[in-house]
């Protein structure tokens, strides 16, 4: 059963940073795109990139390609999300997700980023 | 960045009943692999968005047939007839053709 498990989320004060991770299990990791999306409270879906199996290449949205940066570990079966200088407009539920020919088709329960003073 | 307009926002339905979904995209969403990269998720209240279709009309794992993708270029409808409780929530399409990968703003399915 392939699972996706975030964490790291929480309260976070303005201009600060914050590392998401996400623990893959139930697939082979090294074989897989990752991605992340994200959801503002009571909003849509927003995408904001993706890194590849042997993390050569990594995809952002261009308006967070300067903020946020995608990493992955496949010895530990992690995909993370680094991000820094949050305003409130950052706050929302964080998913990981596998890409499965360009397509993310299991995600994960999602975490939910506050950021606050 | 391609830009994806769902219609209608909210869809009362009867249990049982014929819906469909519309996803229209301001470019062509078919890839120079030959590929359409246009796919449709169901988030149910409180959940994580789960995959139904892929490129268009293929049904993902589990997915029952009551779910039918169409379409082509840049206009994709999601069919779901004999509509039961647990289709209820809001659907969203998604385009994986072009960077950055872009979802429609969603369709919340609920009952008249």
């Amino acid at each position: 059963e392939v699972k996706l498990v975030e964490s790291g989320g929480g309260l976070v004060q303005p201009g600060r940073s914050l590392k998401l991770s996400c623990a893959a299990s139930g697939f082979n990791f090294n074989d897989y795109w990752m991605g992340w999306v994200r959801q503002a409270p009571g909003k849509g879906l927003e995408w904001i990139g993706e890194i590849s199996q042997g993390s050569s290449t990594i995809n952002y949205t261009p308006s967070l390609k300067d903020k946020f940066t995608i990493s992955r570990d496949n010895a530990q079966n992690t995909l993370y999300l680094q991000m820094s200088r949050l305003g409130s407009e950052d706050t929302a539920i964080y998913y990981c997700a596998r890409v499965g020919r360009q397509v993310f088709d299991y995600w994960g329960q999602g975490v939910m980023v506050t950021v606050s003073s | 960045d391609v830009l994806m307009t769902q219609t209608p926002v909210s869809l009362p339905v009867s249990l049982g009943g014929q819906v469909s979904i519309s996803c229209r995209s301001s470019q062509s969403l078919l890839h120079s692999d030959g590929n359409t990269y246009l796919h449709w998720y169901l988030q149910k209240p409180g959940q994580s968005p789960q995959l139904l279709i892929y490129r268009v009309s293929n049904r993902f794992s589990g997915v029952p047939d009551r779910f039918s993708g169409s379409g082509s270029g840049t206009y994709f409808t999601l069919k779901i007839s004999r509509v039961e409780p647990e289709d209820l929530g809001v659907y969203y399409c998604l385009q994986s053709t072009h960077f950055p990968w872009t979802f429609g703003g969603g369709t919340k399915l609920e009952l008249k």
